[in-house]
């Protein structure tokens, strides 16, 4: 496989349930993200990781869990999730460079989305 | 305050003309900036990448950088049918790798 891909593309989960996303990416890449994408609304970033680290967590709801147990897998728990939490969820992956270094050809590559119904 | 603005649209166009999009930022650090491609229903596609002013062609796509004036567009020359799909801009945060994203564009092209 090439590219970016995500497992399930489609997930309906009532509240009490636990359930995890998958993302995968064979671009050799050492950063990964998750992403939150509502209707109207501009995609919103909920996790990174950069070499294996997790970088930055923008606020979100200790319901979302992310795991990054290698740079080409990254995971997404999700547990007693509420119904407003329902979007399109999608992975990207980049290539960073690190050590602080600024490095200003951050292309993002993103999968192909789960599309989440919390019932 | 947003850091990436789009003109909402939605954009209507005829076939074969010229669709322009318009973005504006408000981080002075930002050094890079994209424009994705989003189909309905699916994920976005990166279509054009740009660091530097002035302009960028890539096929029928021309990526315009104007860090003085904080301004980004992107033009479709001879629009087709399946250029039908949402815009999204984006730039980094003060050269940091992580992006910023606009709401997006919708633009429709009228066969």
């Amino acid at each position: 496989e090439t590219g970016v891909t995500q497992t399930p593309r489609h997930l309906v989960m009532g509240m009490t349930n636990k359930k995890s996303l998958k993302c995968e990416q064979h671009l050799g890449h050492n950063a990964m993200y998750w992403y939150k994408q509502s209707a109207k609304k501009p995609l919103e970033l909920m996790f990174v990781y950069s070499l294996e680290e997790r970088v930055e967590n923008n606020s979100v709801p200790s319901r979302f869990s992310p795991e990054c147990p290698n740079s080409s897998h990254l995971f997404l728990h999700l547990h007693t999730l509420q119904p407003e939490d329902s979007a399109l969820y999608l992975c990207a992956s980049s290539q960073e460079t690190g050590q602080g270094i600024k490095f200003p050809y951050n292309e993002q590559f993103f999968g192909p989305g789960t599309r989440l119904t919390v019932l | 305050q947003k850091e990436v603005e789009q003109n909402s649209g939605p954009l209507s166009v005829p076939e074969g003309a010229i669709a322009s999009l318009n973005c504006t930022y408000s981080d002075r650090g930002s050094q890079s900036f994209f424009w994705y491609r989003q189909y309905s229903g699916k994920s976005p596609e990166l279509i054009m990448s740009i660091y530097s002013n002035g302009d960028k062609e890539d096929g029928r796509f021309t990526a315009q950088l104007n860090k003085a004036s904080q301004y980004v567009s992107l033009l479709i020359r001879d629009s087709q049918p399946s250029d039908s799909a949402t815009y999204l801009c984006a730039g980094d945060r003060d050269g940091d790798y992580k992006l910023s994203f606009g709401a997006g564009t919708t633009v429709t092209v009228r066969a």
